[in-house]
C-alpha cells in the first residue's frame, strides 16, 4: 500500500534562509509524487509532480524537489525563502497500479518564515 | 478562466440536519473527489468518481453522500449520520489517463455546528 511521510508538522526558517522540506513514500512500483501548497482558507495549488522524466523536477516559485529512489525520498527545496512562502505543504503519491488513481497525501507541514 | 466553484464558503447545521456542498468544474475533467481537512491530519478522502452516474467510497463515507448526474457537478450531502461535520471540505478533479494526473483543487467550504 502507498503512503507518504512528512518529517516535521511545523518548520521555520528566516527570510532568505534555505527552505527544505522533507517527504518519504512508500510504494510497491514506480511512483508519481506531487508538491502541493495550500494558502489559509483556500484550496491546494499544485507546486510540482514527478512523473519519471526528470529526477530533478522545478516547480512554480522557485521550489524544486529531487526523487531519490535508493531513499525513497522526494524533499521539497527553495533556496532563499520570502515571506510570502509561509504556507502549508503537501506531499503526495499516486501509481498506475490502482486503477482509481487516487492521491495519498501527507499530513503537511506549515512552513514559518520569520523576517 | 477554467477551474473548480465550491459554494458555499461558509456553511453552518443544525443538528439532526443534512446540507449539501456544491462543487462545479469546468475542466472537462472526467474524475472528482471529496476531501475532508482536519488540523494537522492532512486530507482523507470521501468519496470519488471516474466517471457520471458512477462513484466509489473513499476511507471515510459514513456519514456522507454523493452524486454524480453531471460531468461538471458532484455535489456532497453531509446527513445527520455525521456526527463529528466540522471540517474544512475540499472538492477536486482530475485527468483519467495514469497516475500522472495532478488533482486541481476549489477554494473550499468551511462547515460548522450550530
Amino acid at each position: 500500500a502507498q503512503s507518504v511521510t512528512q518529517l516535521g508538522s511545523h518548520v521555520s526558517v528566516s527570510e532568505g534562509a534555505l527552505v527544505l522540506l522533507r517527504c518519504n513514500y512508500s510504494s510497491s512500483v514506480p511512483p508519481y509524487l506531487f508538491w502541493y501548497v495550500q494558502y489559509p482558507n483556500q484550496g491546494l495549488q499544485l507546486l510540482l509532480k514527478y512523473t519519471s522524466a526528470a529526477t530533478l523536477v522545478k516547480g512554480i516559485n522557485g521550489f524544486e524537489a529531487e526523487f531519490k529512489k535508493s531513499e525513497t525520498s522526494f524533499h521539497l527545496t527553495k533556496p532563499s525563502a520570502h515571506m510570502s512562502d509561509a504556507a502549508e505543504y503537501f506531499c503526495a503519491v499516486s501509481d498506475d497500479m490502482d486503477s482509481s488513481y487516487k492521491l495519498i497525501f501527507g499530513s503537511g507541514t506549515r512552513l514559518l518564515v520569520r523576517p | 478562466d477554467g477551474g473548480i466553484t465550491q459554494s458555499p464558503k461558509y456553511l453552518f447545521r443544525k443538528e439532526g440536519q443534512n446540507v449539501t456542498l456544491s462543487c462545479e468544474q469546468n475542466l472537462n475533467h472526467d474524475a472528482m473527489y471529496w476531501y475532508r481537512q482536519d488540523p494537522g491530519q492532512g486530507l482523507r478522502l470521501i468519496y470519488y468518481s471516474q466517471i457520471v452516474n458512477d462513484f466509489q467510497k473513499g476511507d471515510i463515507a459514513e456519514g456522507y453522500s454523493v452524486s454524480r448526474e453531471k460531468k461538471e457537478s458532484f455535489p456532497l450531502t453531509v446527513t445527520s449520520a455525521q456526527k463529528n461535520p466540522t471540517a474544512f471540505y475540499l472538492c477536486a478533479s482530475s485527468r483519467v489517463k495514469g497516475g500522472n494526473q495532478p488533482q486541481h483543487f476549489g477554494d473550499g467550504t468551511r462547515l460548522s455546528i450550530l
